[in-house]
Order: structure tokens, then sequence, then C-alpha cells
């Protein structure tokens, strides 16, 4: 079993809906947790990081629970620039390799 | 600021044929990463330096060796190709303290 799993996707939405994507991590000594964004053909770049209160960025909401060791990202509102692949990530501790899901496609349509 | 830099973008080898991807970062960061993304697979890490000077495997190391030169570069060889390693070789960097990881280009490698 893969360390991170995610939702396979792909998504496929229209502008202005909001989707979520789930992600579970099989380590409970994780310590870190990020989403990053891939366009494609690019290089992973992040999203955000998520906390265990929860963060949120303009439309983007993190959540993250540590005794389901689940997190979720939510967009709201989905633009067209929003079709990427979405990552999910974990770490054992801060300076030590970034463990990936597999990610998760998103394609929005107008 | 040009962040992490990768050289070559691509590159065709045949197998058997040795080469070096070059990575290199201006952001002063002690800790950087060597990835490969295939298809259906998400990235792996394939080795690791925490600081100059020291070097990790990682996920998935074998057929491949680092160096890390110095606080800047750490170099990726693949001493005898093989189709398998055909693969997108992403490099990363990362301050210790701030843990985010800042990904270059990617270098698409074939191996014929």
């Amino acid at each position: 079993r893969k360390e991170v799993e995610q939702d396979p996707g792909p998504f496929n939405v229209p502008e202005g809906a909001t989707v979520a994507f789930n992600c579970t991590y099989s380590n409970s000594a994780s310590q870190s947790f990020f989403w990053y964004r891939q366009d494609c053909r690019k290089e992973p770049k992040l999203l955000m990081s998520v906390y265990s209160s929860g963060n949120e960025d303009g439309r983007f909401t993190a959540q993250l629970n540590r005794a389901s060791q689940y997190i979720s990202l939510l967009i709201r509102d989905s633009k067209l620039s929003d079709s990427a692949t979405y990552l999910c990530v974990v770490t054992h501790q801060a300076g030590t390799a970034l463990i990936f899901g597999k990610g998760t496609t998103l394609s929005v349509s107008s | 600021n040009a962040g992490v830099t990768q050289t070559p973008k691509f590159q065709v080898l045949k197998t058997g044929q040795s080469m070096t991807l070059q990575c290199a970062q201006d952001m002063n960061h002690n800790s950087m990463y060597w990835y490969r993304q295939d298809p259906g697979m998400g990235l792996r890490l394939i080795y690791y330096s925490a600081s100059e000077g020291t070097t990790d495997k990682g996920e998935v190391p074998n057929g491949y060796n680092v160096s890390r030169l110095n606080k800047r570069e750490f170099s990726l060889r693949l001493e005898s190709a093989a189709p398998s390693q055909t693969s997108v070789y992403f490099c990363a960097s990362s301050d210790t303290t701030r843990e985010t990881q800042y990904f270059g280009p990617g270098t698409r490698l074939l191996v014929l």
C-alpha cells in the first residue's frame, strides 16, 4: 500500500463549481502536510501547507484530521486556470524528502 | 532570482551510455533532492542531500549516483543507462527550517 493515497480522479467540473479532493496517509509519524499543484509538463509548486486547525487561502481551503490520517482540499468557484494535477504530500520531518501521492487531475471547463 | 535550474532540459541516450544531470540552486538552501516522475507512479525520491557533504538514498536509488559538489550544486549520474530509466527527473531544494521544497523545471530523459 502506498504511503499517501489520493482520489484517483480525474475530476471534470464546470467553471464556478466547488470540488473537493481527499487524501489519506498511512504513517502516523508524519509531521508536515502540503498540497502541491503541477501543471502539465511543469514542475510541482507548493499550493498551500495544511495545518491541524485548517487553513484557507482565497478560494482554497485545506483540512487535516490527524486522528483519521486524512487531508482534504476544497476549491470553491473553480476557474479554468485551476485545471492541473493536485498532489497530496507529507513529510516525516523538516528537511527530509517529500512523500507524494500520485495526484488527482482536475479539469475545469467553460 | 533563478531558483532551481536543471540542465539539460531534454536528453536521448542509448542503452549503456552514461550522463550527468546537473542541478543548481541560488537560494542558499541546505537540502537538495532528486526525484523521478513516471506515469501512474507519481514522484519518487532517488537521492537526497541534507547538507553539503552528505548524501542519502531515497526510495529508488539503484542505477544512480549523486554528488553534492558544494552547497549550490547537486548532480545525478547514470553510469549505464537502461530503458527503465526513461523518466522526467526533478531536482528540488529546501531550507531545512522552512520545509517548502522548490523544484527545477525538470529533465526529460529517453533511453532507447
